[in-house]
């Protein structure tokens, strides 16, 4: 089973900021099968990026995903109220898992 | 629009088996490129993915749980059933139903509100 691991686990920036977001696979993943999620309190997780890179539908071009291979990275160029949430990462390979999550809170 | 609804006890008791459905509207289960996972996550903590079922009816499941879960499909009424046998309070959760596409070329890209279990004597 693939292992996928987050840094941080928490992350403090101001309305504005950059985030800077890892996702680090225990094997190769194939850049075909690496996912971002976003989940705020209380709701379920929404897609916001698939094949590493491609955007999903409806979300801001804020969010950009890159990486191949074992290091997978979830930037955020400006850092907006509602993007204070916690960013899961999401493999699949012969079986699917999800990374520990990074929270991104306010400083 | 297509739209996931999980349904299901909201309290077990220790030992019990947790029949869980998840209702899809707006698209049809037999299309044959549409999948479905069930995920849970435990209070405060991260999501762990547990089954999923493909458009040809292949079934994965989380290996550690693999003995306990059973995950199939019903295209007439659109419902794809998760079971989990021997219920344990570790096992209180909140589940989620999601969409997967194309053998997650996509991610799960649509996902129900989920249904919280409690499991508890």
């Amino acid at each position: 089973e693939i292992v996928l691991t987050q840094s941080p686990g928490t992350l403090s920036l101001s309305p504005g900021e950059r985030a800077t977001l890892s996702c680090r696979a225990s094997q190769s993943v194939s850049s075909s099968y690496l996912a971002w999620y976003q989940q705020k309190p209380g709701q379920a997780p929404r897609l916001l990026i698939y094949g590493a890179s491609n955007r999903a539908t409806g979300i801001p071009d804020r969010f950009s995903g890159r990486g191949s291979g074992t290091d997978f990275t979830l930037t955020i160029s400006g850092l907006e109220p509602e993007d204070f949430a916690i960013y899961y990462c999401q493999q699949y390979g012969s079986s699917v898992t999800f990374g520990p999550g990074t929270k991104v809170d306010i400083k | 629009q297509v739209t996931l609804k999980e349904s299901g006890p909201v309290l077990v008791k220790p030992t019990e088996t947790l029949t869980l459905t998840c209702t899809v509207s707006g698209l049809s289960l037999s299309n044959g490129r549409m999948g479905v996972s069930w995920i849970r996550q435990p209070p405060g903590k991260a999501l762990e993915w547990l089954a999923h079922i493909f458009p040809n009816d292949e079934k994965s499941y989380r290996t550690s749980l693999k003995r306990r879960l059973a995950i199939s499909k019903d295209t007439s009424k659109s419902q794809v059933v998760l079971t989990m046998t021997n219920m344990d309070p570790v096992d209180t959760a909140t589940y989620y139903c999601a969409r997967v596409p194309l053998r997650f070329l996509y991610g799960m890209d649509v996902w129900g509100q989920g249904t919280t279990v409690t499991v508890s004597s």
